[in-house]
């Protein structure tokens, strides 16, 4: 069966500071890999995706950025983080339009 | 942008009652999903309704989608107190079908 691990669950960083999340998946190949941040109490913000090993789309400009070195690894980066960069980050697959994502359990990001 | 919304934003009602919420979107879409956030947890995907589909069913869920009013409803029949969380659509677009964008959902609180 197909298994997604992200994390870590929680962090905790100093602004200025870099940040590397990661996220794995097992079971399937050429899944389409997604990362979504989630503001307390609101919706999702799609911040990038990828259809491929190396192939990343940007959905909005900010001071993070993704990778995809190998077909079931995404990570998620910044340089010098931001007050604004908390937030609730979750990682999710997909195989395609027609199904459904499977989402990580999320890391709660904390700019100090 | 192709965000959906969900109406309303908070809903409360007694165990055993049913719970319906909806979303309305912007633009012509491939698919919609529905799903379901337990507090700080990862989201987990319920029901995925394609364009050319009207009405589907999961167990007590019941998804219905009006292209023509660009709108769609989930009804939680029988609500138990285990279905209290918050409820999210999702919608993709037909000028890129590989993302979906989430709306900001409607917490739902079953009381028992």
């Amino acid at each position: 069966s197909q298994t997604i691990h992200q994390w870590p669950a929680t962090l905790v960083q100093p602004v200025g500071s870099p940040l590397s999340l990661e996220c794995t998946v097992e079971g399937t190949s050429n899944p389409n890999l997604y990362w979504y941040r989630q503001a307390a109490g609101r919706g999702l913000q799609l911040l990038f995706y990828s259809v491929g090993i190396g192939q990343i789309s940007s959905e909005v400009p900010q001071n993070l950025s993704a990778s995809r070195p190998q077909d079931r690894q995404f990570i998620l980066s910044s340089k010098k983080l931001l007050l604004s960069d908390s937030g609730f980050y979750l990682c999710a697959w997909s195989l395609g339009d027609n199904y459904g994502y499977t989402f990580g359990s999320g890391t709660r990001l904390t700019v100090v | 942008s192709q965000q959906g919304e969900e109406d309303p934003q908070a809903l409360s009602i007694q165990e055993g009652e049913n719970a319906t919420m909806n979303c309305s979107y912007k633009t012509s879409i491939n698919n919609l999903q529905w799903y379901r956030q337990n507090s700080g947890r990862g989201l987990v995907h319920l029901i995925l309704i394609r364009s050319n589909e009207r009405e589907k069913h999961s167990g007590r869920l019941r998804v219905t989608l009006d292209t023509s009013k660009k709108s769609s409803s989930l009804l939680i029949t029988a609500s138990r107190a285990a279905d209290t969380a918050s409820y999210f659509c999702a919608t993709d677009a037909l000028s890129n079908f590989n993302k979906f964008y989430f709306g900001s959902g409607t917490k739902l609180n079953v009381k028992p």
